[in-house]
């Protein structure tokens, strides 16, 4: 069966701090793999999205990037944190063209 | 572009109360459409899906149909239950995968 790991699960960065936020499947091949934050009350923003190795869509102009150097590792980076990167960042994957997502657990991110 | 509008919540109902919970969507071509849940301390969960238009989905006696000409997607279930009690999300995939979600609604089911 399938499973993704997303790590690590909580972070507390200062401000101007890198960030990398991990995450792999296992048990499938050639996924989609997706970024998203999800804030307190809201629903889910999407941030990056990838069909295959070396291909990433960007969604949010920020200082955020991603990269997936293996076909089911999927990374998410900042150089320089901003206050406003807190939040909740949900990692998932999805069977090519189908949209059906499964989610990782997480990872909580305070900016001080 | 592409965006999907929810019912702003939270709704709040009495146990076997009948539940809508209104979706519509702006997207180019032809996309799927999908009702996800995320039941408190859990993680969100796929609830049903649809892939082309007039498609009915259904799990857990919760159902939905995909309206191309009103551009709509709306949750229904007959008889709600305390178990119900969670956040639905609505949300579409394009053409090229790319899957977007919409705010979430809120939904509380009291005895």
């Amino acid at each position: 069966s399938q499973t993704i790991h997303q790590w690590p699960a909580t972070l507390v960065q200062p401000v101007g701090s890198p960030l990398s936020l991990e995450c792999t499947v296992e048990g499938t091949s050639n996924p989609n793999l997706y970024w998203y934050r999800q804030a307190a009350g809201r629903g889910l923003q999407l941030l990056f999205y990838s069909v295959g190795i070396g291909q990433i869509s960007s969604e949010v102009p920020q200082n955020l990037s991603a990269s997936r150097p293996q076909d089911r590792q999927f990374i998410l980076s900042s150089k320089k944190l901003l206050l406003s990167d807190s939040g909740f960042y949900l990692c998932a994957w999805s069977p090519t063209r189908t949209g059906e997502l499964f989610f990782g657990e997480g990872s909580r991110l305070t900016v001080l | 572009g592409n965006s999907v509008t929810q019912m702003e919540g939270p709704v709040t109902l009495s146990e076997e109360a009948f539940l809508t919970i209104n979706c519509t969507y702006t997207a180019t071509g032809y996309p799927s459409l999908f009702w996800y849940v995320q039941y408190p301390g859990e993680g969100l969960q796929l609830l049903l899906k649809a892939t082309k238009a007039d498609d009915k989905g259904s799990n857990k006696g919760f159902e939905a149909t995909y309206r191309k000409e009103t551009t709509s997607f709306h949750l229904e279930k007959g008889s709600v239950q305390v178990s119900d009690s969670a956040v639905y999300f609505c949300a579409l995939k394009t053409s090229y995968d790319k899957v977007i979600f919409g705010p979430g609604t809120s939904l509380s089911v009291i005895p």
